[in-house]
């Protein structure tokens, strides 16, 4: 089965630094993008970047551009979003998903993370 | 960057009923766009892409059309398991704000 499973919610303060995590299964983890996607409390959906496992190449979206970081570990299927110094505005539920076809930057997500909710305090 | 605007914010409908959504593109978008469908507390379902494709194991009330700028999202017959919101999303990144359709 094709999944992704995100790690657990989190509570910080604002200044911590922060990694979440999402680990792939049931596919040929290098050959497909993997992107981050943010929903704040009661809001939409926001598309965060995207990562390719195969050869590390990355997008951010100009919105978060310099606040996160997405890096990836082959060896676990992993992929992480990290922050160095979390903001109360960075409370939201993260999800991770796959785009739909192998090596295409451009895609649908087809496979989504059940979401990981991280929650700052100031 | 591409924005993608969606109509309505909310939509009133009865079972049964043939509901429609709209999704308008900044600029050209050629047919790379899907349609998400979210529950309250789950994560996103993909229910449409390449604009009218129908994702595997998605019912076939649903259907997309469109290219361009302008695509609609169709609910052939509502049912009470599609009381949800929904968002549309060009395939380089942005989201619609997103449809809530509700109980009338």
């Amino acid at each position: 089965e094709v999944q992704l499973v995100q790690s657990g919610a989190e509570v910080k303060k604002s200044g911590e630094s922060l990694k979440i995590s999402c680990k792939a299964s049931g596919y040929s983890f290098t050959n497909y993008w993997i992107g981050w996607v943010r929903q704040m409390p009661g809001k939409g959906l926001e598309w965060m970047g995207i990562i390719y496992p195969g050869d590390f190449d990355t997008r951010y979206s100009p919105s978060v551009q310099g606040q996160v970081t997405i890096s990836v570990d082959k060896s676990i299927r992993t992929v992480y979003l990290q922050w160095s110094s979390l903001k109360a505005s960075d409370t939201a539920m993260y999800y991770c998903a796959r785009h739909r076809l192998e090596g295409r930057e451009e895609e649908a997500f087809d496979i989504w993370g059940q979401g990981t909710m991280v929650t700052v305090s100031s | 960057d591409i924005q993608m605007t969606q109509s309505p914010s909310t939509l009133s409908a009865s079972v049964g009923d043939r509901v429609t959504i709209t999704c308008r593109a900044s600029q050209s978008i050629s047919s790379w766009l899907a349609w998400y469908q979210q529950k309250p507390g789950k994560a996103p379902k993909l229910l449409i892409y390449k604009a009218s494709s129908l994702e595997g194991g998605v019912p076939s009330r649903f259907s997309g059309s469109g290219s361009g700028t302008e695509f609609t999202l169709t609910i052939s017959s509502l049912q009470p398991d599609d009381f949800a919101t929904y968002y549309c999303q060009q395939y380089n990144g942005t989201f619609g704000q997103g449809t809530k359709v509700e109980i009338k």
